[in-house]
């Protein structure tokens, strides 16, 4: 089956503790992308990426951190949480920006 | 700067209607336009995609249609259920390597 999977699905964590959020898709798609969701400001792009070692800020980069050591996984990383990053993180894949967009089932993230 | 607003917030309607979600966006020059149907605490889920040579795309009982000199994509869904209930939303793509979201369309189908 096709699918974007995301772990883990909810995570509570404490301020400065280093997590990451692991993505991966198992369609071959060259284009993968992180976003956040909260209310009132709809989804935000974080940053993205066009290829393996290929990636590049979205709109709130700010305290996240990407790699893409290979096609099928595009992992975020918190290196040191703060309470105003908690929300609702998607990881999406596609063939490219034109195409079909994939979203994984989404990584609920609280910091206290 | 590329913006995309979808009207109404929310939508209360009875089972069996048809209905029309809209979503507008401010840069004609898009690469296509994608509806996405999301259910409360989970991910989005594609409806269909049009490309920007495309004018309509039919799935089943939706139907999606794009305009791009007015700046107006619509979602048509017949005959409305109650488990079409879900926030609808839609996504713009330019030649910005990502989408432009609306802030959605919450939809209730009454039973």
């Amino acid at each position: 089956e096709a699918q974007v999977t995301q772990n883990p699905r909810y995570l509570i964590t404490v301020t400065g503790k280093k997590l990451t959020v692991t993505c991966s898709q198992n369609m071959n798609h060259e284009y993968m992308s992180w976003y956040r969701q909260d209310p009132g400001l709809g989804l935000r792009q974080i940053y993205y990426s066009m290829n393996v070692e290929v990636t590049d800020k979205g709109d709130v980069p700010e305290g996240y951190k990407v790699s893409r050591k290979e096609k099928r996984n595009f992992p975020l990383i918190l290196e040191s949480p703060s309470p105003n990053q908690t929300s609702l993180y998607f990881c999406a894949s596609s063939f490219g920006v034109r195409a079909e967009a994939f979203f994984g089932q989404g990584t609920r993230l609280t910091v206290v | 700067k590329q913006e995309v607003t979808q009207i109404p917030a929310a939508l209360s309607v009875p089972e069996g209607e048809n209905l029309v979600l809209n979503c507008s966006f401010t840069d004609s020059a898009i690469y296509n336009l994608q509806w996405f149907r999301q259910d409360p605490g989970k991910g989005l889920t594609s409806l269909l995609l049009i490309q920007s040579s495309q004018r309509e795309q039919t799935s089943g009982r939706l139907n999606a249609s794009l305009d791009k000199s007015s700046g107006r994509s619509t979602l048509y869904i017949a005959a409305s259920q109650p488990g079409d209930s879900a926030t609808y939303l839609c996504a713009a793509t330019y030649n910005f390597n990502k989408f432009y979201f609306g802030s959605g369309t919450k939809l209730n189908v009454k039973p």
